[in-house]
Parts: structure tokens; C-alpha cells; sequence
């Protein structure tokens, strides 16, 4: 199976800084690299598919870059509703793995 | 607009089997695939398999077969997840999921399970 890996498990910022998250394949994922958000209440939702594609609805303060192994999720100016957990996922091969995640917190 | 609507918790016995559901709204739903993916407390996602409502072709994790039976009813555009002989190791928040392509643009709000005597 390809390991995800997400060296950061949480991470603390003021409103209005620039984060960036990190996400990093076991072997080439070929671009397929996906960014999800997980709210306090367990909602999740898609923001970026293969890897700079921003989703539907998502805004536009989110993106994402990479290639090869390694990839990151960034927000241009840090909201409050941007607390949340966020996971990668590779949809290169089977079995889709995702990453342990990053816990974003308001300094 | 797209939904998945899960069903609601569900406290079991330890070797019991439980069933849960997903119901799609919103879209033609045996035009997609369903995912799920399984959350343990405090932990990340894990994703269990998939099944296709259009064919009812399924495709697990290795680490799932034998525990986990996908199927779906296209009459009522739902999907559901059978998981059986229950242990502590069961007990998580489970997801369905849409597929698009190489991602999952849709997740339901999760069924919580817990596996206790």
C-alpha cells in the first residue's frame, strides 16, 4: 500500500497568515493527490483534487501544489472557518490511503 | 443538490452484525460510486471499499474482506454497509462517500458505531 504521510499533526496560526500543510507518498502518486477538510463536527469535505484543482464552492484562498511524492495544501490568509483537520489522499492506486492529518489552531 | 444522508448511531454487542445505510439525493445515483471509509477515534480515515450501484460490483481492502458487505438498492438510491462479528476494534465513525474520478467529492455526516456489552 502507498503510506501518506503528513509529517505535521497540528499546527498553530494567527487569522490572516499564510499556511502551509504538507503531504508527502511512499512512491509516485502521479499527481492524484487530494486535500479534504474535516470540521469539530466530523463534516467532511473535498477542497482540492488532483492536486491544484479547487473544487466546487471551495475559496479560492485554498491551493495546492506538488508533484511526485510530495505535496502541500495552502491558505492564502487564514479565516476562523478555516479550523479544522486537513487530510491528503492518494487516488493513484487501490487501496485510496490519506494521510494522519493536520490540526489547524488559531494562535 | 448533492447529499448523502447516513443513517443514525448504532450501539451493538460484541459479535453481533450491524447494517448501515446511505441515502443519495441529488444526483442520478447509479451513475457514481459509493465509497466508505472508516475513522476511529482521534485517528485518521481508512478507507474500507466501494461498490458501484449501477453493476452492484464491489471492490474491498484487503484489510476489510470478511468483515465489511457492500450492496445498494437503486429503487431507493441508497447504499449500505453490513459489518459482522463485532469487536472493539469496529468501534468508529463511518463515512459514505461519492466518487468522482480520483476523489470523493461527497461525504455523508458519518454513523457513529459503538461495539460494547
Amino acid at each position: 500500500d502507498i503510506q501518506m504521510t503528513q509529517t505535521t499533526s497540528s499546527l498553530s496560526a494567527s487569522l490572516g497568515d499564510r499556511v502551509t500543510i504538507s503531504c508527502r507518498a511512499s512512491q509516485d502518486i502521479s499527481n492524484y493527490l487530494n486535500w479534504y477538510q474535516q470540521k469539530p463536527d466530523g463534516t467532511v469535505k473535498l477542497l482540492i483534487y488532483c492536486t491544484s484543482r479547487l473544487h466546487s464552492g471551495v475559496p479560492s484562498r485554498f491551493s495546492g501544489s506538488g508533484s511526485g511524492t510530495d505535496y502541500s495544501l495552502t491558505i492564502s490568509s487564514l479565516d476562523q472557518e478555516d479550523i479544522a483537520t486537513y487530510f491528503c489522499q492518494q487516488g493513484n492506486t487501490l487501496p485510496w490511503t490519506f494521510g494522519g492529518g493536520t490540526k489547524l489552531e488559531i494562535k | 443538490e448533492v447529499q448523502l444522508q447516513q443513517s443514525g448511531p448504532e450501539l451493538v454487542k460484541p459479535g453481533a452484525s450491524v447494517k448501515m445505510s446511505c441515502k443519495a439525493s441529488g444526483y442520478t445515483f447509479i451513475s457514481y460510486v459509493m465509497h466508505w471509509v472508516k475513522q476511529k477515534p482521534g485517528q485518521g480515515l481508512e478507507w474500507i471499499g466501494y461498490i458501484n450501484p449501477y453493476n452492484d460490483g464491489t471492490n474491498y481492502n484487503e484489510k476489510f474482506k470478511g468483515k465489511v458487505t457492500l450492496t445498494s438498492d437503486k429503487s431507493s438510491s441508497t447504499a449500505y454497509m453490513e459489518l459482522s462479528s463485532l469487536t472493539s476494534e469496529d468501534s468508529a465513525v463511518y463515512y459514505c462517500a461519492r466518487e468522482r474520478g480520483i476523489t470523493l467529492d461527497y461525504w455523508g455526516q458519518g454513523t457513529t458505531l459503538t461495539v460494547s456489552s
